[in-house]
């Protein structure tokens, strides 16, 4: 089966870096991806790594470490629109099922 | 401009009726999923399919949930009887799958069911 686990909640103040950690168990793996949901939203697509590593993009930045089944989501700079949900999802073997964790609120203050 | 289409975008009814969600995947993605959200409970895996087939329904309540998709532009997602439990956000993505590079989901914007 497939689970992740993530902090539930992650508050920061403005200008500020924060990691927001994700460790995974699947049994079949093809990548993991960073999701934005802001409140009465729908989930939007970060960030998806599929090789050990960082990936950036803007602002945001995702890494990956397959042999510990462990990835976070860096964010940067942050603002106060970055307030919002974050989660991390495993795509893994079965017709790429995609898993999501529980989600991560990060609170924004100023 | 595209995107994943769902309707109704919200839905009032009693218990016991019968709901019917629909969603409109984007033209040419071959992934299909239904997830459930609700405060206590995240993103939940509902059911998906590949090329129409599909693949996994173990997240749902067999006994009054099923999933379809009559063709490669429709699947549709109905609760019968549905019960105050099952008040949630249902929301529908799609994706290419292994064929996209990125692993992205695309999200409709959700159908908020209310079961009174």
């Amino acid at each position: 089966g497939q689970s992740l686990e993530q902090p539930s909640e992650v508050t920061a103040v403005e200008g500020a870096i924060v990691q927001i950690n994700c460790t995974y168990q699947t049994s079949g793996f093809y990548g993991l991806s960073w999701y934005q949901q802001h409140d009465g939203g729908a989930p939007t697509f970060l960030s998806y790594n599929a090789l050990d590593g960082l990936e950036e993009t803007g602002r945001f930045s995702s890494f990956l470490s397959r042999s510990d089944s462990y990835g976070y989501l860096l964010l940067q700079e942050l603002q106060m629109k970055d307030s919002a949900s974050y989660f991390c999802a495993v795509s893994g073997t079965g017709g790429f099922k995609t898993i999501f964790g529980a989600g991560t609120r990060l609170f924004v203050k100023a | 401009d595209a995107r994943v289409t769902q309707t109704p975008r919200d839905k009032v009814t009693e218990m016991g009726q019968e709901v019917t969600m629909r969603c409109q995947p984007i033209l040419g993605h071959n992934t299909v999923f239904w997830y459930r959200q609700t405060m206590m409970q995240g993103l939940e895996l509902l059911a998906y399919f590949r090329n129409r087939a599909p693949l996994d329904d173990s997240g749902m309540p067999k006994d009054r949930f099923s999933a379809e998709m009559p063709d490669a532009t429709l699947a549709t997602l109905k609760i019968q009887p549905s019960e105050p439990r099952d008040s949630a956000v249902y929301f529908c993505a799609s994706g290419l799958g292994l064929a996209g590079n990125t692993g992205e989901l695309f999200f409709g914007e959700g159908s908020r069911l209310t079961v009174l």
